[in-house]
């Protein structure tokens, strides 16, 4: 089952902030964040998991509830350089990576 | 260090045709990914490979089939491509099974 992120897609001014949600109907084992901007391959952004920490470096960071089965991503103080749609990534006990529905974030200045 | 890398860049086939799509892995990555991102979707796992095995596949018909190198590129072969194989297909190297997944440009297929 495809993990379901909310919102679907996000609006911001430079230096505001943002919330994205990954909620998975399985038991997760990890999460792992992404971003892609537009015509490019996806890059990794962090991984969380079971059991680990919240991770995070500068302005992006997330949080994993292992109970809830879900992953929240945190963007603070946006950037133009932000935009881009971001995904989710949930690995259950098959080990293979399945993606979320993705969410859709604009920065503008 | 050399990133991934996929050839070609674009492909243009028509419907029953075969395509082979290729990758070449991170330096010191021992495990491929291949993934189907359709327009405006997210990745859609294929299947994966890891030290020349397939390691577990996607809900993909047997016609996508793939293979793996000992030096741990990869090829993605699909036959008698359908309209609905027009994507974007990326591949994904890392160095266990799925951990920090690090993704080629890509190779956009398009069928007519």
């Amino acid at each position: 089952q495809q993990p379901v992120q909310s919102p679907q897609a996000v609006i911001l001014r430079e230096g505001e902030d943002a919330v994205i949600n990954c909620s998975s109907s399985k038991a997760l084992y990890s999460v792992h964040w992404y971003r892609q901007k537009h015509g490019e391959a996806p890059v990794f952004l962090m991984i969380l998991l079971k059991g680990g920490e919240q991770k995070g470096h500068e302005k992006i960071s997330a949080s994993f509830n292992e109970k809830k089965q879900q992953s929240s991503l945190y963007l603070t103080a946006s950037q133009l350089s932000y935009s881009g749609t971001y995904f989710c990534g949930t690995e259950g006990n098959t080990d293979k990576l399945i993606f979320g529905t993705g969410t859709r974030l604009q920065v503008f200045p | 260090e050399t990133g991934v890398t996929q050839s070609p860049t674009h492909l243009i086939k028509t419907r029953g045709q075969q395509v082979t799509l290729r990758c070449s892995s991170q330096s010191g990555h021992n495990t491929v990914s291949w993934y189907q991102q359709a327009l405006g979707q997210g990745p859609q796992f294929i299947f994966q490979y890891y030290r020349e095995e397939e390691n577990g596949r996607g809900n993909f018909p047997p016609r996508f089939s793939g293979l793996q190198f000992p030096n741990y590129s990869s090829e993605l072969n699909v036959n008698a491509l359908e309209l609905d194989d027009s994507a974007l297909y990326l591949c994904a190297s890392s160095g266990r099974t799925t951990n920090e997944q690090f993704f080629g440009p890509g190779t956009r297929l398009t069928v007519l």
